[in-house]
């Protein structure tokens, strides 16, 4: 799986809009890009994924540069609520089974929103 | 939808005992499910690959003796941490691929060990 690189922490104002950078230069053409966040003491929660085309769903948006070296996740209303560790993964998507379906977590960004 | 349950969310337990973690799918089959662990401000690591009705595969460095997985039906997969030691506190989070998400996860086990 291509690696992964993001900011270690980022802060953003209640209500503003959180812009989370991921590059991925090394990813490959049948990679997707996928976003989860963490929020303390709790287990990851899937936000949203995308291969080349920008995504949004209730939650964000997914922006990929057109070369898909680099993503940004877009939090558009940010709430305090948000305050997690976010994480950019990169791997293959439609795995039929086996071990090759787990995903490998990096660092993460920690987003923390202020009031 | 696809909601991975795991239970306990906590457990306390003295050296030496074991302790057992469920981990549930709830509203979906999962013949592969994932035990992760994370240490304080760490990210997750992948433990081990819980495979219904076979054996369990375990990564490098993660004893399969002390970490016993049993995976016997398509909604359950259970993780005993045996003999546990104080280096063992940790929070361990079981997840399973679903129709939504590449993996959804549970919300985590904190195993303190006293």
């Amino acid at each position: 799986d291509a690696k992964t690189t993001q900011p270690t922490s980022m802060d953003c104002a209640e209500g503003r809009a959180a812009n989370l950078p991921c590059n991925h230069s090394t990813i490959s053409g049948n990679e997707y890009v996928y976003w989860y966040r963490q929020i303390h003491s709790q287990g990851p929660q899937y936000i949203i994924h995308g291969l080349k085309n920008n995504e949004t769903n209730e939650m964000a948006s997914l922006i990929i540069t057109e070369d898909r070296k680099s993503s940004t996740l877009i939090l558009p209303h940010a709430t305090l609520r948000d305050t997690a560790v976010y994480y950019c993964i990169v791997r293959v998507a439609h795995i039929s089974s086996g071990s090759a379906r787990q995903l490998t977590f990096g660092s993460g960004t920690q987003l923390t929103v202020l009031p | 939808g696809a909601v991975v349950s795991q239970h306990p969310s906590w457990v306390i337990c003295k050296s030496g005992t074991s302790v057992k973690i469920e981990c549930r799918s709830l509203d979906f089959q999962a013949t592969t499910m994932f035990w992760y662990r994370q240490f304080p401000k760490q990210s997750l690591m992948l433990m081990a690959t819980s495979n219904e009705g076979s054996k369990a595969t375990y990564e490098q460095g993660v004893e399969k003796d002390k970490f016993l997985i049993n995976h016997a039906s398509l909604t359950l997969s259970t993780l005993t941490v045996t003999s546990a030691h104080p280096e063992d506190s940790s929070f361990y989070i079981c997840s399973a691929p679903g129709p939504r998400a590449p993996l959804h996860f549970g919300n985590g086990t904190r195993l303190t060990v006293t």
